[in-house]
């Protein structure tokens, strides 16, 4: 299994640009989710989705929209990007077992200039 | 609503010496509580998990945490350190139908020779 994919690794866009970040699970996983992850912050979730279909927002979900045609693909657009969109985001699955466990993809780290 | 409060932003320890990691949550309902790391520039692995089993944790590289709900803390320890310990960690807690994640603002541990 490759895990949780996520394409591009580096990403740097202008202002006003629009992108989509690409995530892949081969885990047959439920459940995905976009988190973004600025210094001091942790990890904050963006949008979520329980299933092919099903989608909903997180803490920060402005600027950002997702959709969920398949289980395998959860994409991540962005809209019109801006300065304060810079940062590194991880796209993470998880089963419908009780551990809850997340696993996270290797991230893409994104540069608004 | 769940919270996680990481009480360090910062810990520095020599090699060989023991690690402690704290973390406080405020959760409404049972909560599964993790721990996360992250070495530079890559992606979060799980270190341990607590899913209201036992609430003494053991995890991986010589780690554990005990869940103590009295005091709503689940703090990471390790009896001695090892340089590939360096890393940011970051304490989790995870509640409601679609179990998604809180983080906490992350402990950067540093270990001294």
């Amino acid at each position: 299994n490759a895990g949780v994919t996520q394409t591009p690794k580096f990403q740097v866009l202008k202002t006003g640009q629009s992108m989509t970040l690409q995530c892949a699970q081969d885990m047959n996983h439920e459940y995905m989710s976009w988190y973004r992850q600025d210094p001091g912050m942790g990890l904050r979730l963006i949008h979520y989705s329980v299933g092919a279909g099903i989608t909903d927002q997180g803490e920060v979900p402005n600027g950002y929209n997702v959709s969920r045609s398949t289980t395998e693909d959860f994409p991540l657009r962005l809209l019109s990007a801006a300065p304060s969109q810079t940062s590194v985001y991880f796209c993470a699955s998880r089963g419908t077992g009780n551990t809850y466990e997340q696993y996270f993809g290797p991230g893409t780290r994104l540069t608004v200039t | 609503a769940q919270s996680v409060t990481q009480l360090d932003s910062h810990v520095s320890v020599s090699e060989g010496t023991p690690v402690l990691l704290r973390c406080n949550y405020s959760s409404s309902y049972s909560p599964s509580l993790f721990w996360y790391v992250q070495h530079p520039n890559k992606g979060l692995q799980l270190l341990l998990k607590y899913t209201s089993a036992a609430t003494l944790v053991k995890g991986i590289n010589g780690f554990e945490a005990e869940f103590k709900k009295s005091e709503t803390s689940f703090h990471l320890t390790k009896p001695s350190a090892h340089m590939s310990d360096a890393a940011e960690y970051f304490c989790v807690v995870s509640e409601g139908s679609a179990r998604q994640l809180t983080f906490g603002s992350g402990t950067q541990l540093t270990v001294l020779p």
